[in-house]
């Protein structure tokens, strides 16, 4: 069964202070890790799709990076408006045929203050 | 495009009553998701749908849950009866295909008392 990990479960910031979150997976075979912001009240908004270790993508203070275990949200010198719970997912290859599936983790909430 | 658009955003209803929700996915996509959120659990997928078919329905909890997607601009999620632990807030997706990045709406809050 597809797993997916994220922490920590909150994170505080202060404006300016550079960090990062933690996505670790278990799949049978990677096909796509997926990034998503959701702010309250909100449905999750798409970031990045990382699709094989070794792979970074950025997106003004946001960096993702994969490994074959885990990915990384890195945020360099956060905002107060980048204060949002953040997600990750992973689809796997699945012979099956049910490698359209998105298995979602908890999220970590993010706080900046300034 | 104005993304996925989901209807009531907010439902509260009694239990034991029938409650739809509505979904119109983006333009041109063909793949729509239903997901339901939960604290406890996140974000799980209760099915999914290709060209307007049904393909896994497995993560619906029960046969009190239904789906359907009579054109490619409209799906309903509807739960008959509804019972207190229904109360979850449920998102509908959508994506060009199965395999590209999917778009959530706003989400329907729904509170079973």
């Amino acid at each position: 069964e597809d797993q997916v990990t994220q922490s920590p479960e909150a994170l505080r910031l202060q404006e300016g202070e550079s960090s990062s979150l933690n996505c670790s997976y278990t799949v049978s075979g990677l096909r796509g890790l997926f990034w998503y912001r959701q702010d309250p009240g909100k449905g999750p908004e798409f970031l990045f799709t990382l699709y094989s270790a070794g792979e970074e993508k950025e997106k003004e203070r946001l960096k993702a990076t994969l490994t074959k275990k885990e990915s990384f949200l890195h945020i360099t010198a956060p905002k107060p408006e980048d204060s949002a719970t953040y997600l990750c997912a992973v689809q796997a290859r699945n012979s099956g045929g049910s490698n359209y599936k998105l298995t979602f983790g908890k999220g970590t909430l993010l706080t900046v203050n300034p | 495009d104005a993304g996925v658009i989901q209807s009531p955003r907010h439902e509260v209803t009694e239990m034991g009553q029938e409650v739809t929700l509505r979904c119109k996915p983006i333009s041109g996509h063909n793949s729509l998701f239903w997901y339901r959120q939960t604290m406890m659990r996140g974000l799980e997928l209760l099915i999914y749908f290709n060209n307007n078919v049904p393909i896994d329905d497995s993560g619906m909890p029960e046969d009190r849950f239904s789906a359907k997607m009579p054109n490619a601009s409209f799906s309903t999620l509807k739960i008959q009866p509804s019972e207190p632990r229904d109360s979850a807030v449920y998102f509908c997706a959508s994506s060009l295909r199965w395999s590209a990045e999917a778009f959530f709406g706003q989400g329907t809050r729904l509170t079973v008392v």
